[in-house]
């Protein structure tokens, strides 16, 4: 079945350092690629997605790109801000079904003054 | 603003007691979804619901039911017989049918529940 491997945290940081967390996936067909965020205590937000190959996502100063070759969706962000600290899911959904999101095990990132 | 509630934020529940857990959302979405969060732990969907008056189990569903009488509403009930019931839990909602690939979910901003 379809899946999402992430890299495991925590991730440490000092605050403007670039931060990269990789994603790969294993899916039949062409998912779309989804990365969410959630701060300590709260749900879920959607902070970035790409529904073809190629595509780039971007938002708060975080991008991923669709890489159909190397079947992987890495965030990356050029300089972190304390307030970057939170989990990071990376999830897909596949497109031959109206399927449920799968999710990574998320990984922690905890930025540094 | 539309959004998913998730009510209460903290909950506490004695040994043998069912509890319910309230979820209502504005966003005219079809489908609907339950996750259960442990510490420093990924996501396990419960239950979800793709329609009104219909639900399918997810990954770890003994223990507790839902149901879906209307499409605004999905309440999660945790009954007695789910042995471990502590943990973060988090509904969410998605448009439903072929477009959701494209647009992921909201979710709630979760319920804490504690056996006491």
């Amino acid at each position: 079945g379809d899946s999402v491997t992430q890299m495991e945290g925590p991730v440490t940081l000092s605050e403007e350092a670039f931060l990269t967390i990789n994603c790969t996936y294993t899916a039949t067909g062409y998912p779309s690629l989804f990365w969410y965020v959630q701060y300590p205590g709260e749900g879920l937000q959607l902070l970035l997605k790409a529904t073809k190959a190629d595509d780039k996502g971007s938002n708060k100063g975080f991008e991923a790109t669709y890489r159909k070759e190397t079947t992987s969706f890495h965030l990356e962000k050029g300089s972190v801000q304390v307030s970057d600290s939170a989990v990071y899911f990376c999830a897909l959904t596949p497109t031959d079904s109206w399927g449920k999101l799968q999710f990574g095990a998320g990984t922690q990132v905890v930025v540094t003054p | 603003d539309g959004g998913i509630t998730q009510s209460p934020k903290y909950l506490f529940r004695k040994e043998g007691q069912n509890v319910t857990l309230s979820c209502e959302q504005n966003l005219n979405h079809d489908a609907m979804y339950w996750y259960r969060q442990d510490p420093g732990q990924g996501l396990r969907l419960i239950y979800y619901s793709q329609i009104v008056n219909d639900f399918q189990k997810g990954d770890i569903a003994e223990g507790y039911s839902v149901s879906r009488e209307k499409k605004e509403s999905f309440p999660l009930t945790v009954t007695s017989a789910q042995k471990n019931p502590t943990a973060f839990y988090l509904c969410a909602s998605s448009i439903g049918g072929p477009a959701q690939t494209y647009y992921g979910y909201t979710f709630g901003s979760g319920t804490r529940l504690t056996v006491v």
